[in-house]
């Protein structure tokens, strides 16, 4: 079963500082693999997606994620954080095209001034 | 492209009454639509999957009888909460997939008094 599992519930980076938030996978082939963004009271955003092609993946507002299959993972970084990036980050992973998402348990990004 | 609607945004009603929610792509036609769940400072849940002109697909311990979907079209899905009671409240939301992503609507919140 697909499942996955994101490291740190909250993540607070200083203003200008590398952003690092975990996601591993588990699956038993090689998923899909998706990180929303979502603010207060919204729906949610798509940062990016691997989709079995490049697997440094670039996506909006400056982020990426690296698709890692000996680690299982799908770490989501960005090189300077900036005020706007607080939000509710979910990592996904979706096993066949059309099939469901299923969602970690999201992480909240609080940005320092 | 790719924008999903929700309506209505936000919705208070009575216990007992039904609550109907719509969700619409405005600029693709969706096959398969999905209906999540989220309480506050959790993660999504997903409720059922709906496939245009076939009965929605519910997930393991969602009532089927409580929360009716219809997928008439191929860019509108509803969601009717029947007989709703406050542990209904939630912020419900929905995606539509022309393919291997998902976007989600802008979500819908329910207080149920």
């Amino acid at each position: 079963a697909q499942s996955v599992t994101q490291l740190g519930s909250h993540v607070s980076v200083s203003e200008g500082a590398l952003v690092l938030l975990r996601c591993n996978y588990s699956s038993s082939v090689p998923p899909y693999l998706f990180w929303y963004v979502q603010y207060p009271n919204q729906g949610l955003q798509l940062l990016l997606k691997y989709t079995s092609a490049a697997t440094l993946v670039k996506g909006i507002n400056g982020f990426e994620a690296e698709f890692k299959k000996s680690e299982t993972s799908f770490h989501l970084t960005k090189p300077s954080a900036h005020m706007s990036d607080a939000a509710e980050y979910f990592c996904a992973v979706m096993l066949n095209r059309d099939d469901k998402i299923i969602f970690g348990k999201g992480t909240r990004l609080h940005i320092l001034p | 492209g790719a924008v999903v609607s929700q309506h209505p945004s936000w919705v208070i009603c009575k216990s007992g009454t039904s609550v109907k929610i719509e969700c619409r792509s405005l600029d693709f036609q969706a096959t398969t639509m999905f209906w999540y769940r989220q309480f506050p400072k959790q993660s999504l849940m997903l409720m059922a999957t709906s496939n245009e002109g076939s009965k929605a697909t519910y997930e393991q311990g969602v009532e089927k009888d409580k929360f009716l979907i219809n997928h008439a079209s191929l860019t509108l899905s509803t969601l009717t909460v029947t007989s709703a009671h406050p542990e209904d409240s939630s912020f419900y939301i929905c995606s539509a997939s022309p393919g291997i992503e998902q976007f989600f609507g802008p979500g819908t919140r329910l207080t149920v008094l």
